[in-house]
Formats: structure tokens, sequence, C-alpha cells
């Protein structure tokens, strides 16, 4: 199947720094991403969907300015979270669809997802 | 009210024994259906789609009953390494935004 690749896994930083969290599809083109967050027993949470070439499209609630995404090929997505605080503590995850599999089902294949704790 | 909803569980299942669980949503004009399974501290991973006739995967059920919105999981013969937290997910269009449920955790006990 598709592969979506992190990176990276796990990452600690103090408050008020910027991290940046990459997303790649390996054997894939993907013109579309979407980042999601999870806290703690919690569903994913759809942040934003990155679109190759263009802006990003943000859910209501997400600050655009602090959760920047840049899509700048189709196969590699970017989320910087700028200036982060304790409570952006979370596990983020991409996930993209395969839209050039004749087979494509339309499920979502998922990176293997960000630890980000602020400290 | 959520647009997907799961019961949390946990589902405590002795090993060989079978366990269900369902997931309600919202939205009727939902067309694509899935079920993922996620492991602590890991990525959702697709378990199987759901399909309106309903499949089944070895010892994976899945069923859709759109009358009354809700798409279930049966797990026959269940295994030790059957243990994780099933999310369901729901797409209005075959291209529409994904809708999780928070998951419902199963623990397989010897």
């Amino acid at each position: 199947g598709a592969v979506v690749s992190q990176h990276p896994s796990r990452v600690i930083c103090k408050s008020g720094t910027s991290v940046k969290i990459e997303c790649r599809s390996l054997d894939f083109q993907a013109t579309t991403m979407f980042w999601y967050r999870q806290f703690p027993k919690q569903s994913l949470m759809l942040m934003a969907t990155s679109n190759e070439g263009s802006k990003a499209t943000y859910e209501q609630g997400v600050e655009k300015d602090k959760f920047l995404i840049n899509h700048a090929s189709l196969t590699l997505s970017t989320l910087t979270v700028t200036s982060a605080h304790p409570e952006d503590s979370s596990f983020y995850i991409c996930s993209a669809r395969d839209a050039t599999s004749g087979t494509n089902t339309g499920e979502l294949f998922f990176g293997e997802g960000s630890r980000l704790t602020v400290l | 009210r959520k647009e997907v909803e799961q019961d949390p569980g946990p589902f405590n299942v002795p090993e060989g024994a079978t366990v269900a669980f369902n997931c309600t949503y919202s939205n009727s004009a939902s067309q694509s259906f899935f079920w993922y399974r996620q492991d602590c501290r890991k990525e959702p991973k697709l378990l199987m789609s759901v399909y309106s006739s309903g499949n089944e995967d070895g010892r994976f059920t899945a069923q859709l009953n759109r009358a009354s919105q809700y798409i279930s999981l049966l797990i026959r013969d269940s295994k030790l390494s059957d243990s994780a937290t099933y999310l369901c997910a729901v797409k209005p269009d075959s291209w529409g935004k994904f809708q999780f449920g928070a998951g419902t955790q199963v623990v397989v006990t010897p």
C-alpha cells in the first residue's frame, strides 16, 4: 500500500521555539495532504488541508499564523508550529490519499506521527 | 452531538472470544466508511473499508446499517494482538474530509 513518512517522530523543545514537521509521500504523488492533531484518548482532529502549490485550508479554530503549512512539492508537506507553548504538546499526524492509483478506494494513509512535547 | 461517536470502552475480551462494537454517524449523506486500528502512541492503520453489503476479512467482519446510521466491527476468535483502539472514519463522498470517532479500546486478555 501507499507509504507516508513523517519526521521527526519525537521532538522536545523549549517554550517559544518553533518546530518543523515533515510529511512525505514515498511512492505516490499527493496533491493534498492532511494534518491532524490527537490528544490522549481523543479523536483525530483535522487541523488543515495542505494543497500543493497553494495555500492551506485551515479548520475553524486553528490559527494559521501559528501552524504554518507549506506544500511545495507533490511529495512533501511541512507543518511548522511557531512559538510553541506547552498546550501545543500533542501527537501530530499527517495523511495523504493516493490520487494516482487506479485502485484507489479513497482511504487515508497516515504518517508515523510526531509527538511534540513543549517544556 | 458529535458527528461520529464511538463507545470508548475498554472492552475486555478473553482470548478466543468474540467482540463487537458500533460507530454511529450523524450525516446521512455519508458514503464511505472505514475502520482503522491504532496502537498506543502510533499512527492509525487501515483495517478495512466498510461496504454496503458488509464485508469480511479473516476474523474481522464489518457491517453498515444506513437506516440507523451506524457501522459495526466484529472480531472473532480474539487474539492478544488484537488489543488496540479501533477508530471509525466516515466521509461524505470519495474526496471529502474524514470524520473520525474517538475510538473504541479493546483489551484481549489471556
